[in-house]
Formats: C-alpha cells, structure tokens, sequence
C-alpha cells in the first residue's frame, strides 16, 4: 500500500461546475498537506497548503483535512477551462519540509 | 524575482552513458531538492541539498548522485543510464530547510534510448 493515494482521474467536468479532489495517507505522522497544480509540460506550482484538520479558503479553492480519517481534500468552484490540469497532494515526511511524498496525481480537465 | 532554472530542457543519451543536469534557484533560496517524474512512479523524492551538503536521500540507487556549490546552484548526476531512467527532473528551491513553500523549476526531459 502507498503511503500517500490518489485516484488519477482523469476526470472530466463542464465550466462552472465543483470539483472534488481526494487523497488518502496512511501514516499519521503527516501532520502537514499540500496541493500542488502541474499544467503540461510545466513544474508544480504550489496551490495551498494547510496544517490543521477543517478547512482552508483561498478564492475558488478549498483545502479541507479530516485527520481522524487520514483524508484531504481539494474542492474548486465554478471550475474554469484554466483549471484543467494535474492537481498532485503532497506531505513532507520526516525528513523534513523539503522531503515530500506526492499523490499520483489527478488530472482534470474542464470542458466549455 | 526570476524563478527556478534548469538546463537543458530537453535531454537525449543512450543507455550507459551519463548525464548531468543543473538548476539555479531562486536568488537567496539555499536549499534545493530534486525529483524524478515518471508516468508510472509518478513524482519521487531523489535528494536534498543545503549549504552544499545533501541533507536528505530517497530510495534512488547509487548510480544517482548530486552536488551543490557555493552560490546554492544544484547540480545532479546520473551514471550508466538505464531505459528506465527516462523521466521528467524536477528541481525545486526554498528558503531555508523549514520553509513550508518549495518552488519548482519548468524540469529536464530526459529520454533515455
């Protein structure tokens, strides 16, 4: 078993729709989480990145961690066209906030 | 601020022979970690480096071996190149090792024939 789980989608939604992006970990060590979004042929840019259970808003995006079930979120509303790209969880493991351990990532894509 | 650089962009040996790929990060991050990208592995931890000594490793054989000098450039190295080493190399710069923010560079396309 991974230590971190994503389901790689792909996953297909029209604009304006809310899309929901889950991962799963199994070590409860990670006490802090990330989502990046990777566009084609471009590196990771960092998305959010929350430390505690509950949820986090910035703008369209919401990052919601329930640590009691070891499951993240990422929630994005009135999907655009501009969305449509890999979106990746990340946890630095114990070898510290520069060590992470990514998702497979799910890759959206958002139809006009 | 100029973000993170890597080069080449695009990369293409033949199995046995070595490759070197660099990254400059961001002016003032001294911390520099690099990853490998695969359809199949997806992204995985290779290295990290600080103050020019590598700080932590992940499960990579040998054959992968980095350095970063003085000025927190980064450069890694890959020996005797396997069909299977054919990814996306992914750099990624911070501030310093607690920072909770890494930014990434565009990576290196290496194909391995």
């Amino acid at each position: 078993q991974k230590e971190v789980e994503q389901d790689p989608g792909p996953l297909s939604v029209p604009e304006g729709a809310i899309v929901s992006l889950n991962c799963t970990y199994s070590n409860s060590a990670f006490q802090y989480f990330m989502w990046y979004r990777q566009y084609s042929r471009k590196g990771p840019e960092l998305l959010m990145y929350t430390y505690s259970s509950g949820n986090k808003e910035d703008g369209r995006f919401t990052a919601q961690v329930d640590k009691s079930s070891k499951y993240i979120s990422l929630f994005i509303r009135d999907s655009q066209p501009s969305d449509s790209a890999t979106y990746l969880c990340a946890m630095p493991t114990q070898g510290g906030y520069n060590k992470l351990i990514f998702g497979a990532g799910t890759r959206l894509a958002v139809h006009p | 601020k100029a973000g993170v650089t890597q080069t080449p962009r695009y990369l293409i040996k033949t199995r046995g022979q070595q490759v070197t790929l660099s990254c400059s990060p961001i002016s003032g991050h001294r911390s520099v970690s690099w990853y490998q990208q695969t359809p199949g592995q997806g992204l995985q931890f290779l290295f990290e480096y600080f103050s020019e000594t590598q700080r932590n490793k992940g499960n990579f054989p040998g054959r992968f071996s980095g350095r970063q000098f003085s000025n927190s450039r980064s450069e890694m190295n890959v020996s005797t190149l396997e069909l299977g080493d054919s990814a996306l190399y992914l750099c990624a710069s911070s501030p310093r090792r607690d920072s909770d923010t890494q930014y990434f560079g565009p990576g290196t396309r290496l194909t391995v024939l």
